[in-house]
This record gives C-alpha cells, structure tokens and sequence, in this order.
C-alpha cells in the first residue's frame, strides 16, 4: 500500500521534554511538510523539505527541529522550546518541480498525531 | 504575504439541502486551487482542485466549485448534501512554484442532519 504512515497516533509529552514524530512515506515523492491543525485556526506550516539534506523553516518553526536523511523519512522534534505543543501534526508529501505539472504541489496527507502535555 | 479566507466556521443542514462553502484568497497572480476534505477519524484528502481551464471544476462525491477570478473565490458547492458528507472542509492555495507557498483556509466544519 502506498501512502504515508505517521506515528504514534497519539503521543504525551512531559514538561522540559523532547519528542519526536515520525514521517514515513514510500510514494517516492521529493518535497514533504510538516503542518500544525489546531481548532479554527486551520494548517500552518511548520517546516517543508524539497529534497534530502534540505529543509526550510514555515510560518511557525520556533521550537520545533527537523531532518531529512532519507527521501522517505521526515522527522518532527517538538522541543521543550515549544511552550504550546498540543496540537494535531500532520505530515504531507508531494513530488517536486520548478515549472509545469509538478509545480502544482499536491499534497498528500498522512493520518496524523495528536500531540498532549501531561 | 498570502492569505485564505473561509466564510463559515460551522455549517448545520439537513440531508438533501444544497451546499455552498465560500473560499477567498488574498493573492493577485497565478494561483493554483484546492479543496481538502477531513472526514472525522481520518486523513486530510483532496476533494477537487483547478489549476487551469474551465473555472468550474468537477471532485468527488459530486462536489464541484468554481474559481471566480476578478472575485479571488473557489467556492465549493453540492446540489444535495448527505449525512456522509459531515466532515471539515479545508480550501487552500499554491500560488508558486514550490510547497512553501501552500496556504490553507481555517477550514468549515460541515454537519448533515439525517
């Protein structure tokens, strides 16, 4: 089955923490995203990869840290910076292109993880 | 910087009513259009996008929308809704080349009444 696997669903983080999040996806797409869903406030980005060993920061990267070692992997770190890290994370991922058809940068989505402090 | 607006945050009808969720975005140039759906308990997918052509562009499950230039809209609209079609509707814009430029609304969160 192609697609993308997030996990763990659901996850708790302790004060002064770190966690991490994992992205997996085997569409062999270049470019993946991660995105923060709160209520009523829509997706905002976090931190977008375009290709391996590449990532750049979104709207809202303080306190979280990403890599890129593999095509298929894209790891989120919430830090301990992160003073507000409940939230729902998502993962996407699209093929990659500078001009035409790939330009248009569909997304495809992974099934997410609920992230809580205790 | 660009910018989407959704014109509702929670709509309630009843099956069989039509439907129309309102889209506004903030960018004068090119832009490509979509609209995601989020069933509740699952993933984020696509419903329908435009990205050239005729404005008004035919999805899944028999939604459409129409992308009104001069109105910077891409309304999504379906002529009888079904108790199914509960779920979070997000409308978004890629207006360049790469995926830094995709921008979601706040999403509408759509109820169907059986």
């Amino acid at each position: 089955d192609g697609g993308i696997t997030q996990s763990p669903k659901y996850l708790f983080r302790k004060e002064g923490q770190n966690v991490t999040l994992s992205c997996e996806q085997n569409l062999n797409h270049d470019a993946m995203y991660w995105y923060r869903q709160d209520p009523g406030q829509g997706l905002r980005l976090i931190y977008y990869s375009q290709i391996v060993n590449d990532f750049q920061k979104g709207d809202i990267a303080e306190g979280y840290s990403v890599s890129r070692e593999k095509k298929e992997s894209f790891p989120l770190t919430v830090t301990s910076a992160q003073k507000n890290p409940t939230a729902f994370y998502l993962c996407a991922s699209s093929l990659r292109g500078t001009s035409g058809e790939l330009a248009k940068n569909i997304q495809y989505f992974g099934a997410g993880t609920r992230l809580s402090v205790l | 910087a660009q910018s989407v607006s959704q014109h509702n945050h929670h709509v309630i009808l009843s099956e069989a009513a039509s439907l129309e969720l309102g889209c506004n975005y903030s960018y004068g140039g090119t832009v490509n259009l979509f609209w995601y759906v989020q069933y509740p308990g699952q993933h984020l997918q696509l419903l329908l996008k435009y990205f050239s052509g005729d404005p008004l562009v035919k999805g899944i499950k028999g939604f459409e929308a129409e992308f009104i230039k001069s109105k910077f809209s891409f309304n999504l609209r379906k002529p009888s809704v079904q108790w199914s079609d509960t779920a979070e509707y997000f409308c978004a814009v890629n207006s360049g080349n790469y995926g830094q430029n995709f921008v979601f609304g706040p999403g509408t969160r759509l109820s169907v009444l059986p």
